[in-house]
C-alpha cells in the first residue's frame, strides 16, 4: 500500500532563517508525481510545489525547493527566507497518474519574529 | 477566473441526519475529488467523479455518495450521520487529460461539518 509519511508534527523557524521539512513515502510504482501542499488557517488547500518522479531535476518554485531522492523515497520541502506568511500546516501528498492523492499527516510550520 | 467554491462553509447537524455539501469546479476543470479531513490529520481521499460518473472510491462505506452535475458541479451527500463524520470536508478540482493523467487539483476552502 502507498504511504506518506512526515515524521515531524511540528516545527519552528525564524523569520529569514531557512527550514526543511521531511518526507518519505513507500510505493512500488515507477511513474508518480509528488506534492507539498500549505493549509493556513483560513483551511484553503494551497499547492506549494509538484515534481514528476521521472524528472531527475529538483522542482523549485520562488523560495520553495525540494530535494527529490528516488531511490531512497524521500521527498523534503525547504523554505528559504521564511517569512510570516509561511506560517501553515505542510502536507506532503503522492499520487499515480489518475489516481487519488494520498496525504501524510503534515507538519505544522511555526515562524518566529 | 473563480477557483473552487464549496458552501456552506459550516453546517451543524445531529446524529442521524442527513447533509448535503456542494462543490463547483475551477473553470474548465472536470473533474471533482472529495476528501474528509479530520481535526489534526491530513485529507482522506472519499471518492471523484467524472463525466457525471464515480470514477475512483476510497474507503469509505456507503453512506458517502455524490453526484456530478452536466456543469461539473457535485454533491457529497452523508446519511445517517454518525458522531465520526464531523470533519473539515474538502473538494479538489482537475482536467482530466485525454492520457488520462490529471493535471494538478486544485482545492477549495472545505466546509466544516459539526455532527452533535
Amino acid at each position: 500500500a502507498q504511504t506518506v509519511t512526515q515524521s515531524q508534527p511540528e516545527m519552528s523557524v525564524q523569520e529569514a532563517e531557512t527550514v526543511t521539512l521531511s518526507c518519505t513515502y513507500d510505493t512500488s510504482e515507477s511513474d508518480y508525481y509528488l506534492f507539498w501542499y500549505k493549509q493556513p488557517p483560513s483551511r484553503q488547500m494551497i499547492l506549494v510545489i509538484r515534481q514528476e518522479a521521472y524528472k531527475q531535476q529538483n522542482a523549485t518554485e520562488n523560495r520553495f525547493s525540494v530535494n527529490f531522492q528516488k531511490a531512497a523515497k524521500s521527498f523534503s520541502l525547504k523554505i528559504s527566507d521564511s517569512q510570516l506568511g509561511d506560517a501553515a500546516m505542510y502536507f506532503c501528498a503522492y499520487r499515480i497518474r489518475d489516481d487519488k492523492i494520498i496525504f501524510g499527516k503534515g507538519t505544522r510550520l511555526h515562524i518566529l519574529p | 477566473d473563480a477557483g473552487v467554491t464549496q458552501s456552506p462553509t459550516h453546517l451543524i447537524k445531529t446524529r442521524g441526519q442527513q447533509v448535503t455539501l456542494r462543490c463547483s469546479p475551477k473553470s474548465g476543470h472536470d473533474t471533482v475529488s472529495w476528501y474528509q479531513q479530520a481535526l489534526g490529520q491530513g485529507p482522506q481521499f472519499i471518492f471523484q467523479y467524472y463525466e457525471e460518473e464515480e470514477r475512483q472510491r476510497g474507503n469509505f462505506p456507503d453512506r458517502f455518495s455524490g453526484h456530478q452535475f452536466p456543469n461539473y458541479s457535485s454533491e457529497l451527500n452523508v446519511n445517517a450521520l454518525l458522531l465520526g463524520d464531523s470533519a473539515l470536508y474538502l473538494c479538489a478540482s482537475s482536467l482530466l487529460r485525454t492520457s488520462g493523467d490529471q493535471e494538478t487539483q486544485y482545492f477549495g476552502p472545505g466546509t466544516r461539518l459539526l455532527v452533535l
